[in-house]
């Protein structure tokens, strides 16, 4: 079974630019997450969407960040525009959460460098 | 602000010995504390995971131990290998009706030498 996928895997661009972070879950899972990992800040959840709806996006760092899930099989997180401090590496999850569980299964993550 | 304090930052054992790490909360309606495994290039994936009715849980060489009134829980690596060198999150999480997410700690690099 294909986990999730995300894409670009490695993304270097520069200052003022949009970045694009794409995520596809695995089918069947009704939750999804987006988290960023820094060597200071260890993982930092940015938003998740349960059933395709945004629940929570306190983590989301200010407007220059949005996210989308226009379905149950894609998801999106967008930078504009990015900073050198948004470098880091962005990892998309998903779960199938029913009551008390819900295991959460990332994918590779996306490292983005902002120059 | 971190919802779960996790230590020691780094952790360096022997082939064979017992590391221990250690987390913090004090939300006490976490009701789930999993612990996520990580190697270099890779995503989290879960090891091992506890709930609040039970003091401790074994899983082949993992331990999660587990104290309520001390709002505390600890994983323990019997007899560490080499392959376990990874970082270590543990994480909590509190259910909803619309879902939940992980909270986790900063993470605990562990290696284990030969």
């Amino acid at each position: 079974d294909a986990g999730v996928i995300q894409s670009p895997r490695h993304e270097v661009t520069e200052m003022g630019q949009e970045v694009t972070l794409r995520c596809k879950p695995i089918s069947g899972h009704n939750s999804l997450f987006w988290y960023r990992q820094t060597m200071m800040r260890g993982l930092e959840l940015l938003i998740y969407f349960n059933n395709n709806v945004p629940i929570d996006d306190s983590g989301m760092p200010e407007d220059r960040f949005s996210a989308k899930m226009p379905n149950a099989s894609f998801s999106t997180l967008k930078i504009q525009p990015s900073e050198p401090r948004d470098s880091a590496v962005y990892f998309c999850a998903s779960s199938f959460q029913r009551g008390l569980t819900g295991e959460l299964f990332f994918g590779e993550g996306s490292r983005l460098t902002v120059l | 602000q971190q919802q779960v304090k996790q230590s020691p930052q780094s952790l360096i054992v022997q082939k064979g010995g017992i590391p221990i790490i250690n987390c913090a909360y004090e939300n006490t309606a976490f009701d789930y504390f999993p612990w996520y495994q990580q190697f270099p290039g890779k995503g989290p994936a879960l090891l091992i995971a506890i709930r609040p009715d039970v003091s401790e849980k074994k899983e082949g060489r993992f331990t999660i131990s587990f104290n309520k009134s001390a709002k505390q829980f600890s994983l323990h690596i019997m007899d560490s290998q080499p392959g376990d060198s990874a970082t270590y999150f543990c994480a909590a999480s509190e259910y909803s009706n619309s879902g939940y997410a992980l909270n986790f700690g900063k993470g605990t690099s562990l290696l284990v030498t030969p």
